[in-house]
């Protein structure tokens, strides 16, 4: 059973709007939550984080917005630039489960259009 | 810095014969991992080692064989390849402190064709 979902496989917004990418996870000892993006050919460098303890986090034009009652969390790219089209992956951590295992999601492909 | 180096780039392999991926990080974080990653299904746990000198199952780990002997190399083997180990490895490190969380670093990659 998949523990965290990215239910869209992709997403294509116009420069300068705003991308909503959304996250779901099943798992309710997952208490960390990140974003990862992906350019092809490299590999994934993260992006941004929040804590269970948290329902935002801001971080320039990235905010993660978490839903603890709904296990849900969503990345907000605002305003959206060319050079942010990659797959974005959702991951989650159990932190008291002894590592910094993550489970990750299928990810998402976001199209920049400028 | 380095960070994460991964060799080979990429590999065609013939099944049934044995490959290791090398991993070397040079950020003396304690914490590595071994991922793959399969078109349509995100990434995927490997394997993983909290320290030196330890390791751990992660999500799919048959057929694949890791050990820690020091803090910098990770390497993963592959004993007797098939085809459904195709696919992209991704190592990853982190600075596990057993409280609180630090993000992974990933290397490049490693693209492998099992034939």
């Amino acid at each position: 059973d998949q523990q965290v979902k990215q239910n869209s496989p992709s997403l294509s917004v116009q420069e300068g709007r705003i991308s909503i990418l959304n996250c779901d996870y099943t798992n309710s000892m997952f208490d960390y939550f990140l974003w990862y993006k992906k350019y092809p050919a490299e590999g994934p460098t993260f992006l941004i984080s929040i804590s269970s303890i948290k329902d935002k986090n801001e971080d320039g034009r990235f905010t993660v917005f978490l839903n603890k009652s709904a296990k849900h969390l969503s990345l907000h790219i605002v305003p959206s630039q060319p050079g942010d089209s990659a797959v974005y992956f959702c991951a989650a951590s159990d932190s008291q489960g002894g590592s910094e295992k993550l489970v990750f999601g299928k990810g998402t492909k976001l199209t920049v259009n400028p | 810095t380095a960070g994460i180096t991964q060799a080979p780039t990429s590999q065609i392999l013939a099944a049934g014969r044995s490959m290791t991926l090398r991993c070397t990080q040079d950020m003396r974080h304690n914490a590595m991992y071994w991922y793959r990653q399969d078109l349509g299904l995100g990434l995927r746990l490997i394997h993983y080692s909290n320290t030196a000198g330890t390791t751990g199952k992660g999500e799919v780990p048959d057929g694949y064989s890791v050990s820690r002997a020091n803090t910098d190399d990770f390497p993963l083997t592959l004993a007797s390849a098939v085809p459904s180990q195709t696919s992209v490895y991704f190592c990853a490190s982190s600075d596990w402190a057993g409280s609180s969380y630090n993000e992974q670093f990933f290397g490049p990659g490693t693209r492998l064709t099992v034939l």
